[in-house]
């Protein structure tokens, strides 16, 4: 089955520093998603993207952070200054035409 | 109004019974009510889904029921299981399978041998 995957699967980051997380999404969708997950709370909505630009994004999804699809297969997410608040479960998901959502297993963003 | 109100936060079952969770929301904007199931270390798996001019859906042991018009709407495990001990999350979107999801707050089930 096919899978959207994610890396890296844990990082820690020092107060201040960028950090770009890594998506492959799955190869024939064209909808392209970050959320994240504060431990032990819901799953909340950063940013949609679609022909190669954002379709929508959450007041969550400030100048801090950016995404990009830098080729025809990688999905990033970068957050330019981390602060204590952005540790988190980010989650990279992609959707197909008439079907829903694919979630990759996440990054755990630990920021100290 | 962008709400998704989800009960109970946890949620204890014996094998072989029937797990209910329930959901409700505001805006009628909604067109796409999605249900996910999610184990610790792992991302939400899309389990069933439905839009609002469907009453029920059921997929093997699952099914949606749709109450349009109280707008709510539940998720029903049937011959509850150990493995289907995980986290269940409830979710709404406006923009169909596609669009943004709103998630509920997540409901931690245990199902007991």
């Amino acid at each position: 089955e096919p899978e959207v995957t994610q890396t890296p699967s844990h990082q820690v980051t020092q107060m201040g520093q960028e950090v770009i997380l890594r998506c492959v999404p799955i190869s024939n969708h064209l909808y392209f998603y970050w959320y994240r997950q504060i431990l032990g709370q819901k799953v909340e909505f950063l940013v949609s993207f679609y022909n190669n630009e954002i379709s929508e994004k959450s007041e969550i999804f400030d100048d801090q952070f950016s995404v990009e699809r830098p080729d025809g297969s990688n999905f990033t997410l970068k957050i330019r200054s981390t602060k204590l608040e952005d540790s988190a479960m980010y989650f990279c998901a992609s959707s197909g035409a008439g079907w829903g959502y694919t979630f990759g297993s996440g990054t755990r963003l630990t920021v100290v | 109004q962008q709400q998704v109100k989800q009960s109970p936060q946890s949620l204890i079952v014996q094998k072989g019974g029937i797990s209910i969770i329930n959901c409700a929301y505001e805006n009628t904007a909604f067109d796409y009510f999605p249900w996910y199931q999610q184990f610790p270390g792992k991302g939400p798996a899309l389990l069933i889904a439905i839009r609002p001019d469907v009453s029920e859906k059921k997929e093997g042991r699952f099914t949606i029921s749709f109450n349009k018009s109280a707008k709510q709407f539940s998720l029903h495990i049937m011959d509850s299981q150990p493995g289907d001990s995980a986290t269940y999350f409830c979710a709404a979107s406006m923009g169909g399978s596609q669009g943004n999801l709103i998630f509920g707050k997540g409901t931690k089930l245990s199902v007991k041998p």
